[in-house]
Order: structure tokens, then C-alpha cells, then sequence
């Protein structure tokens, strides 16, 4: 079956030690999403990438990095977690975002954990 | 600042009655308005679409959108025990743009 896959699926870092989350796609799909989300929190997006092209949101602090070295993959990167980054992360992808019938599906997510 | 209004909840419904989720919007060029279930500790998962105004139904499930009024609802019928999840309402304000706003969700508790 076509998904997004995100490993690991819980992921325990110390402070300040840099932790990389990936996100996997077999849905062919042009764009995908990083969202952080807390408890009782709607999903707050942090980048997208629309196939190589990478947008970062305003708000998005400078210690979350994105890479997306193909159509299938991409990454997230937290250079010095702090216990405020603890959340779930959640991979998204949708095919295009051109038509209004493109719809974001999401994977598993990964849990965060900052000791 | 676009922004997508639910109430917080809990809503609790009783086992086969009709639990009814509200969700306002304040973006007039929303065109296209998405439902998601999310279980505690999991990720969110798309349960109804609707782009025009009236009622969509697929199976327990009835999304009604008010473009007018700027107000989308999702109606779950015979509501089961396994419906209990928090539920996300977002909305896209384009075509072309290919990001959501999310709501904070309603938690929905079904009572057996």
C-alpha cells in the first residue's frame, strides 16, 4: 500500500543533542509537510518542501532544519533540542496543492522525548 | 490572520445517538475544508473532504459547508465507542496554495 512512513517512532535525545526524524513517501506526491504538534495543540507546520523548493514558515525557530534530498525522502533536523521542542512531529505529503481537491495525508508521526 | 474556530469539548454523546462538530472559518476565499480523526497519541487521519455547499455523505459520516455563513460541520451517525478521538477541522484557502490552517479540534467522547 502507498504511505508515509516516519521512524523512528519515538525518539529520546538529550538537551542539546542534535536528533534527525525522517520521513518516507511511496505516494509519488510533490510536497510534504513538517508539522510539530503538542498536547490538546493543533498541528503547527513548521516547513514544506513543493518538490525541491523549501518554505519555511515565519515563526519556525532557526534550531529546526529541513532536507529533502529526493522526491521520496525527507528530513528534520533539531540542532540543540530543548525541552520545549519535546512533541509530536508529524510527516504530511500531498500530490501537488494546485488543485483544491489535494488533500494532505499524514504518517505515523514520531514522539519526542528531551531529557 | 486566518483562522479556524472549534470548540474545544469534550463533547460527550451517548452510544448510537448523533454527535454533530462545528467549525468556523474566517478566510471568505476557503475553498476546500477537511476533516481529520486523531486518537490520543496518534497521527491525524482524513475522514471527510467538501469543496461545495450543501451535504456530503459517506457512510456514518455527513459533512455539511456553509460558504455563507463560513461554517463547515461533520455529523457522525449511530455513534460507536471507537469514534472517541479528538477531531481536527482545517481548511485550504486556495487552490494554488497548498498549505491548511488547523483548528484545535473537539474531543468527542462517545459514552456506551
Amino acid at each position: 500500500d502507498a504511505m508515509v512512513i516516519q521512524n523512528p517512532r519515538y525518539q529520546v535525545t538529550q538537551f542539546g543533542k542534535p536528533v534527525t526524524l525522517s520521513c518516507s513517501q511511496t505516494l509519488n506526491h510533490n510536497v510534504m509537510y513538517w508539522y510539530q504538534q503538542k498536547s490538546s495543540q493543533a498541528p503547527k507546520l513548521l516547513f514544506h518542501y513543493y518538490d525541491k523548493d523549501f518554505n519555511n514558515e515565519a515563526d519556525t525557530p532557526d534550531n529546526f532544519q529541513s532536507r529533502r534530498p529526493n522526491t521520496s525522502f525527507c528530513f528534520l533536523d533539531i540542532r540543540s533540542p530543548g525541552l520545549g521542542d519535546a512533541a509530536m512531529y508529524l510527516c504530511a505529503t500531498s500530490r501537488d496543492g494546485v488543485e483544491r481537491t489535494d488533500t494532505q495525508y499524514f504518517g505515523p508521526g514520531t514522539r519526542l522525548t528531551v531529557l | 490572520q486566518k483562522e479556524v474556530e472549534q470548540n474545544s469539548g469534550p463533547l460527550s454523546v451517548p452510544e448510537g445517538a448523533i454527535a454533530s462538530l462545528n467549525c468556523t472559518y474566517s478566510d471568505r476565499g476557503s475553498q476546500s475544508f477537511f476533516w481529520y480523526r486523531q486518537y490520543s497519541g496518534k497521527s491525524p487521519e482524513l475522514i471527510m473532504s467538501i469543496y461545495s455547499n450543501g451535504d456530503k455523505e459517506d457512510g456514518r459520516f455527513t459533512a455539511q459547508l456553509n460558504k455563507a455563513s463560513q461554517y463547515v460541520s461533520l455529523l457522525i451517525r449511530d455513534s460507536q465507542p471507537s469514534d472517541s478521538a479528538t477531531y481536527l477541522c482545517a481548511v485550504n484557502n486556495g487552490a494554488g496554495n497548498e498549505k491548511l490552517t488547523f483548528g484545535t479540534g473537539t474531543r468527542l467522547t462517545i459514552i456506551p
